[in-house]
Order: C-alpha cells, then structure tokens, then sequence
C-alpha cells in the first residue's frame, strides 16, 4: 500500500530531552512537510522540503530542526529549546513532478504523533 | 503572508441538513483551496478542493464555490449524516510548490 506513515503514534519526553518523529512515504513525491496542531488551532508549518538534501524553514521553525537525506524519509527534531512541545505533531507529501492543475496538487497527510512533555 | 480567516468555529447541525462553512483569505495571489476532513487523532484528509479557474466544483453531496473578487470560499455538505461530524479545515496557496495556510477548523456535530 501506497502511503505516508509517522512513528511513533505516542511520544512521550522529559523536559530537556531531545526526541525525533519519523516520517517516510513511499509514495515517490518530492516534497514532504512537517505540521504542528494545537487544540483549536490549524495546522502550522514547521519545516518544508522540496527536494533531498534541501529543506526550508517554515512558520514556527524555532526549537525544531530536520534532515532529509533520503527522498522517502523526512524526521523531524524536537529540541529543548522548543518550550512548548506538547502538541500533535503531523507529515504530508506532495508530488511536484506532476501538476493537476493552477495551484500544484494535493498534500498527502500521515496519521500523525502525540507528543506530550512531562 | 497569506492569512485565512474560517468561521464557524463550531457548527451542531440535525441529520439531513444542510451546512456551510465559509473562509476568506487575504492574498490575491491565492489559486488553490483545498478543504480538509479530519477525525478524531487521525492526519487531515482532502475531501475536494478547487482551483481559481473554477467558480463552483461538486462531488456527490460536498460542493465549494470560490469568489475571487470577495476573496472567499465556502464549503457545503447538504444531506448531513452522523459520520460527517468531524473537524474541517480550510486552506489557501499561492505558489505551485504549495505552502498551504490553513483555517483554524471547524467542528461540525451532526446529530442524528
């Protein structure tokens, strides 16, 4: 099956711990997102890749970091200096290669990972 | 940047009714409007969307009409069923490498 998949589905860290959430799709798209929702809230982009090896900073980057070594894979670090971590943390691709129309294609979303800070 | 607006924030509607809910975005640039279902802890899904080219698009019972001029879109659900009560989020992109702003969701209860 075709898809994008996240792990783990819970998370929980200590305060000043690192932790990663991984996100791989298999879906051959080249660009893949990293989301963050709050209760109440939409969804607010972390981080954006367009291709391997390159990635973008999005609108709430700080205390995050990722890598994108490979074009399937795309994690996503959730620094100590995030203060404020606890959230549902969430991946997406899109296939840039292939345009449906004005505007690009539809975002793929993965099943997500709740990350809670005790 | 881009800013989109979503209203209602809550929307408790009876089986077989209709529901609305609008969004406007701020940036003329815009020209792809996806809407978003999304289940209880589960990642968002594109239930239709439209492009700016189009002023209306139908699938089944879910439609979105789009008015460029008013900067506004909107989504409706007519025949409402109990498994449409969930979460809805609008979006916008001006950029064919699609950097979405999304609404901030809309939670719609249909009761049956």
């Amino acid at each position: 099956d075709g898809g994008i998949t996240q792990s783990p589905k819970y998370l929980f860290r200590k305060e000043g711990q690192n932790v990663t959430l991984s996100c791989e799709q298999n879906l051959n798209h080249d660009a893949m997102y990293w989301y963050r929702q709050d209760p109440g809230q939409g969804l607010r982009l972390i981080y954006y890749s367009q291709i391997v090896n390159d990635f973008q900073k999005g609108d709430i980057a700080e205390g995050y970091s990722v890598s994108r070594e490979k074009k399937e894979s795309f994690p996503l670090t959730v620094t100590s200096a995030q203060k404020n971590p606890t959230a549902f943390y969430l991946c997406a691709s899109t296939d840039m290669g292939r345009t449906s129309g004005i505007g690009g294609n539809e975002q793929f979303f993965g099943p997500g990972t709740r990350l809670t800070v005790l | 940047g881009e800013n989109v607006e979503q209203h209602p924030s809550t929307l408790s509607v009876q089986e077989g009714d209709s529901a609305v809910i609008k969004c406007t975005y701020s940036d003329s640039a815009s020209n792809y409007f996806p809407w978003y279902k999304q289940e209880l802890g589960k990642g968002p899904q594109l239930i239709i969307d439209i492009r700016s080219n189009v002023g209306e698009k139908k699938d089944q019972r879910i439609a979105v009409t789009l008015n460029k001029t008013a900067k506004h879109f909107s989504l409706h659900i007519t025949e409402t069923q109990p498994e449409d009560s969930a979460v809805y989020f609008c979006a916008a992109a001006n950029t064919g490498f699609q950097k979405l702003v999304f609404g901030t969701g809309t939670r719609l209860l249909v009761s049956p």
